[in-house]
């Protein structure tokens, strides 16, 4: 029982396509997180959804866009990807206030532009 | 603004020989501070965790860590390392008010056998 799962694992695509990563959580969490992490291994965080609200949007580029269609679900659409965009993405999710307590991370996606 | 500092990058350790990972945070309030890993491939798990109460918390995989205030600092520790705790380690200071956490940049651990 994988508690939050991210599909694809691996993602090489062409620049300017746009492709999506869908993540899922079955932790009955209330907040969701897209975070990137980048070839040195720092992880940022992209954007935060609690209930299904956007809450967090750390100045990630309008290309991308999170989606949430329930608080189990948080997906993440890439428009017109860029080589700068390769990165390992991870999905977590949170049980309450997100800085009180510890995250739960999915296996993370890695996403290569070429 | 509230940050996490890991100052080494990478450390290398003999197996069987102890480990302290170095991570200070800045913070205006009592801190809500993490341990996590990430072993190749994979996500990051959750070693230990503090909130208050005891400033030594004892973690999963025979971690522990301790809190000091004074020194704005909560590292890590095992007395003995085994080949399989190499991995990429990460601290973190969460945010009370904004719903998330800031991670430290991580420290590489590679051992030796």
């Amino acid at each position: 029982d994988t508690a939050v799962s991210q599909t694809p694992k691996y993602l090489v695509t062409q620049m300017g396509n746009d492709k999506s990563i869908k993540c899922e959580q079955n932790l009955g969490h209330d907040t969701m997180y897209w975070y990137k992490q980048d070839s040195k291994k720092f992880l940022k965080i992209m954007f935060s959804y609690n209930n299904k609200e956007l809450i967090i949007n750390e100045t990630v580029p309008n290309r991308f866009s999170p989606k949430s269609p329930d608080k189990a679900h948080l997906n993440l659409h890439i428009n017109s990807l860029e080589l700068g965009d390769s990165a390992v993405y991870f999905c977590a999710s949170n049980p309450g206030q997100g800085g009180r307590t510890e995250a739960f991370f999915g296996q993370g996606t890695r996403l290569t532009v070429v | 603004a509230q940050s996490v500092t890991q100052p080494d990058i990478h450390i290398t350790v003999s197996e069987g020989a102890s480990l302290e990972l170095r991570c200070n945070y800045s913070y205006g309030a009592t801190p809500y501070l993490f341990w996590y890993v990430q072993s190749p491939g994979q996500g990051l798990q959750l070693l230990l965790k503090y909130f208050s109460g005891d400033t030594l918390v004892q973690g999963i995989k025979g971690f522990e860590a301790e809190f000091k205030r004074s020194q704005s600092s909560f590292n890590l520790r095992k007395p003995s390392v085994h080949w399989s705790d190499a991995a990429e380690y990460f601290c973190a200071v969460g945010h009370t008010n904004a719903g998330k956490s800031t991670f430290g940049d991580g420290t590489t651990l590679t051992v030796k056998p």
